[in-house]
């Protein structure tokens, strides 16, 4: 069964203080991994999509990475409104287009 | 329009009662998608459609959750009979094409008393 899951469900970080959120996937087959954040009482937005391992994305303070079985979120010297959920979602060679979410890594930054 | 747009943002209901959600995706978006979210948890994916057709309608809970598509245009998400089990927040995505990342809309939030 293909399976996303995410790691930790919740962070807190000073700012300034670099971390990264995990994203493990067991999948048949990987057609592309995509990272969201989520503002409380919003839809997700969109962030990156990394289609083989090996590839990286950046934008601002993130960078996503991507290995054959799971991706990172780096987030380097994080500001108080980067304070987000998460959400990486995985979508599956064959399929309809429909992506498969990880539950979410919630992310506070404190000044 | 710039982006996808749901309505009602909010929507409380009986227990038993028919709900309507209406979503409005990007003009010339051929994808759209509906997810739920509940409290806590991920996104479950419930229908796909490709213009007005729905090849992927796996994620629908029950025969009490329809979905349909003008066009490539608006799409209505119908709970009929709405059990508190339905509260959700119910999202709209489209894109260009199912190898496009996705644009959200901001959501419905049902809640069934």
């Amino acid at each position: 069964e293909d399976q996303v899951t995410q790691s930790p469900e919740a962070l807190r970080l000073q700012e300034g203080e670099s971390s990264s959120l995990n994203c493990s996937y067991t999948v048949s087959g990987l057609r592309g991994l995509f990272w969201y954040r989520q503002d409380p009482g919003k839809g997700p937005e969109f962030l990156f999509t990394l289609y083989s391992a090996g590839e990286e994305k950046e934008k601002e303070r993130l960078k996503a990475t991507l290995t054959k079985k799971e991706s990172f979120l780096h987030i380097t010297a994080p500001k108080p409104e980067d304070s987000a959920t998460y959400l990486c979602a995985v979508h599956v060679t064959g399929n309809t287009g429909k992506l498969i979410f990880g539950q979410g890594t919630t992310l506070q930054v404190k000044p | 329009g710039a982006g996808v747009s749901q309505s009602p943002s909010n929507k409380v209901t009986e227990k038993g009662k028919d709900v309507e959600l209406r979503c409005d995706p990007i003009s010339g978006h051929t994808a759209l998608y509906w997810y739920r979210q509940r409290l806590g948890q991920g996104l479950e994916f419930l229908i796909y459609f490709q213009g007005n057709s729905a090849p992927d309608k796996s994620g629908l809970p029950s025969d009490r959750f329809s979905a349909e598509r003008t066009g490539e245009s608006v799409s209505t998400l119908t709970i009929q009979r709405t059990q508190q089990e339905d509260s959700a927040v119910y999202l709209c995505a489209s894109s260009r094409d199912r190898d496009y990342g996705y644009t959200f809309g901001s959501g419905t939030r049902l809640t069934v008393v």
